[in-house]
């Protein structure tokens, strides 16, 4: 199995509502990553996870929240987002620095 | 803030044209530089790894080289087919070797 699986596809909120995303990977990967990615922009890095603990926050507001219960699982806990947090959101696992990441489809996310 | 910069931004090119582009990255603290290849409606896919200044990378008609003294990596595609037509993705790891920064991307558009 060499993919990543996020769900949902696709997600419309309101500011006041609370979602998750969810990605999931078992290839054995320990480093997890999620990217915020705007319309015409780079992939942005969000955070790190490593052997399951963040490593990295990239100054991320605290209104997205992360979460990897285990090796295989990596989440994305949102609440009170604005509309500018609408962006693709993609998950990415990666053995490490001298092999490809494998990427997830990525959740189209919409803030109304 | 690492700086990754690829260009140009866009490209527009004939079948049967042969083509390259540019990531410059930092040179300093260089550990690895990857290349992925980013379809509509799919996952970024991993093309190329490349740690070694110098080094030279082949796949079918897709090539890269870096030259990490000076910071910079092309992607040559030769005789570009409409199938090639995607956003061309370099990313750099530092030597912490825990965050890959994603570069602004090449949109290219290989006309039949």
């Amino acid at each position: 199995d060499t993919e990543v699986t996020q769900t949902p596809k696709h997600l419309v909120m309101g500011m006041t509502n609370k979602k998750s995303l969810k990605c999931e990977q078992h290839m054995g990967h320990r480093a997890m990553y999620w990217y915020k990615q705007k319309a015409k922009k780079p992939p942005e890095l969000m955070f790190v996870y490593s052997y399951e603990k963040l490593s990295i926050n990239e100054s991320v507001p605290s209104r997205f929240s992360p979460e990897c219960p285990n090796s295989s699982l990596l989440n994305l806990h949102l609440h009170a987002l604005q509309p500018e947090d609408s962006a693709l959101y993609l998950c990415a696992s990666s053995p490490g620095p001298l092999q490809g990441a494998f990427f997830g489809q990525g959740t189209r996310l919409t803030v109304v | 803030i690492l700086n990754v910069e690829q260009s140009p931004q866009s490209l527009h090119v004939q079948e049967g044209d042969s083509t390259n582009f540019t990531c410059s990255f930092p040179s300093s603290n260089f550990y690895a530089l990857h290349w992925y290849r980013w379809e509509t409606a799919k996952s970024p896919e991993a093309l190329f790894v490349m740690t070694l200044n110098g080094d030279e990378k082949k796949k079918g008609r897709i090539s890269a080289t870096l030259n990490t003294k000076e910071g910079y990596s092309y992607l040559y595609i030769k005789g570009s087919q409409p199938e090639d037509s995607a956003t061309y993705l370099c990313a750099f790891y530092n030597n912490a070797g825990n965050m890959l920064t994603f570069g602004g991307g090449t949109r290219l558009m290989v006309k039949p």
